[in-house]
């Protein structure tokens, strides 16, 4: 069974950084596109980023609402996505999605998710 | 930049049928997927390459594309089906993009 587990949420001042997790089970993580994607209070869906495989040259692809801010990167040996948000802004709130990318791209596999909330 | 229009809201008796559009300029060229997202939970995919169901998906959910605009079409609407759903495709840099999404109301 695929699961996704996010991590490292919490509330963050504006201006500061915060690295969030997600480890994947049930799935060869090394053969997979990884992505991240947003939700903001009572907002829809935002695609943030997402990471190739190794195989596809393991390069990323960001929004352009958080290109330059944010990073992901990926340890295959411990089936680790992360997401690195640097100079966050009181808009980055959102509950952040951690998500297989099939090919496509589409997102075939969800985590529940964790909140950030930036705020002073 | 590229942009997924839905309608805000569809509503919809129990045991008919809803229909959710998603236009974009791109979607000629491109694939749309849809997802299900109810309250407090993670969105699910319910359609993929605009008509393909996922196992477990029921048989009652449907895609269809037709130049600019793809349709998501649940057949036999039942009250577990209200929620909200989101389309999703790729811009020409192959860049993901959602649309606003819809929210599905069953009367």
């Amino acid at each position: 069974e695929v699961q996704l587990v996010e991590s490292g949420g919490g509330l963050v001042q504006p201006g500061r950084s915060l690295r969030l997790s997600c480890t994947a089970s049930g799935f060869t993580f090394g053969d997979y596109a990884m992505s991240w994607v947003r939700q903001a209070p009572g907002k829809g869906l935002e695609w943030v980023g997402f990471i190739r495989s190794k195989a596809y040259g393991g390069t990323t692809e960001y929004a352009a609402s958080v290109k330059g801010r944010f990073t992901i990167s990926r340890d295959d040996s411990k089936s680790i996505a992360y997401l690195q948000m640097n100079s966050l802004k009181t808009e980055d709130t959102a509950v952040y999605y951690c998500t297989r990318l099939g090919e496509g791209p589409y997102f075939d596999y969800w985590g529940q998710g964790t909140l950030v909330t930036v705020s002073s | 930049s590229y942009e997924l229009t839905q309608p805000p809201s569809v509503s919809v008796s129990p045991g008919q049928t809803a229909r959710i559009t998603c236009s974009g300029d791109a979607l000629p060229k491109q694939y749309a997927y849809w997802y299900q997202q109810k309250p407090g939970q993670a969105p699910v995919l319910v359609i993929y390459k605009d008509s393909e169901r996922p196992s477990g998906i029921p048989e009652r959910f449907s895609g269809s594309s037709s130049g600019t605009t793809v349709t998501l079409t649940i057949s036999g609407v039942q009250a577990e089906d209200e929620a909200d759903y989101y389309c999703q495709s790729a811009d020409s840099s192959g860049l993901v993009v959602f649309g606003g999404g819809t929210k599905l109301t069953v009367l």
